[in-house]
């Protein structure tokens, strides 16, 4: 079956754009969570969202933000982009998002701020 | 919050030989759950292995096992028979239910294979 499948692979913007980044679970999946990973913090939770209510917030500012789908499929936004935001953006699908279950990771957006 | 360390940046091991690599954590749950993934150049993170903490017996998948002391707040990986497939970035994770249920990952063990 598909796996967790993040649009765009790579994407370069520019300080003060917005950005969109897309996550397609693996079907049946109804709880998606981003993480943000940078050499220098390495992995952090961003949010997760579970049957398209927001379940779950990390401590990022309120420029990022991101939605569910009735289809589980997930976005998340970045808004006046910043250079720290240059990072890898990944997205983790699960069946039901409790703490024993599995998460199936995609290969991530990697976002570059210029 | 709770903290994942992994003390080692980076590990290198000959192939087919036996490679451990160290994490530790640090949480006052009694309800939770440990991983390892591996995350090669694709960019994938790709679960190895899963612990649970009301387990007693060490788990095991393949040549992959864990070393889990409970009491030392200890998580170890044991990789066996190297292959050069398993160069990696290795990440040591923690979750519970009673703190979102979201991962906390360690900072990563980079493994290199040597033929």
């Amino acid at each position: 079956k598909a796996g967790v499948t993040q649009t765009p692979r790579y994407l370069i913007k520019t300080r003060g754009q917005q950005v969109t980044l897309s996550c397609s679970p693996i079907s049946g999946h109804r709880s998606v969570s981003w993480y943000q990973q940078t050499p220098g913090q390495g992995l952090q939770f961003l949010f997760e969202y579970f049957s398209e209510t927001q379940r779950n917030k990390g401590n990022f500012p309120g420029r990022f933000s991101g939605r569910q789908f009735s289809n589980s499929r997930s976005e998340m936004n970045v808004s006046t982009l910043e250079l720290g935001d240059s990072a890898l953006y990944l997205c983790a699908s699960s069946l039901t998002g409790k703490a024993n279950y599995g998460y199936t990771f995609g290969s991530g957006t990697r976002l570059t701020v210029v | 919050a709770q903290t994942v360390t992994q003390s080692q940046p980076e590990m290198s091991v000959q192939e087919a030989e036996t490679v451990t690599l160290s994490c530790t954590y640090d949480t006052s749950e009694s309800d939770y759950y440990l991983f390892w993934y591996k995350q090669p150049p694709s960019r994938q993170m790709i679960l190895v292995i899963r612990q649970e903490a009301y387990k007693q017996q060490n788990a095991t998948e393949n040549r992959f096992s864990v070393n889990f002391q409970k009491a030392a707040k200890s998580f170890s990986l044991k990789i066996s028979d190297s292959q050069l497939g398993d160069a990696a970035m290795y990440f040591c994770a923690y979750r519970s239910p009673n703190t979102g249920n979201q991962f906390y990952f360690g900072t990563g063990t980079s493994l290199t294979v040597i033929p």
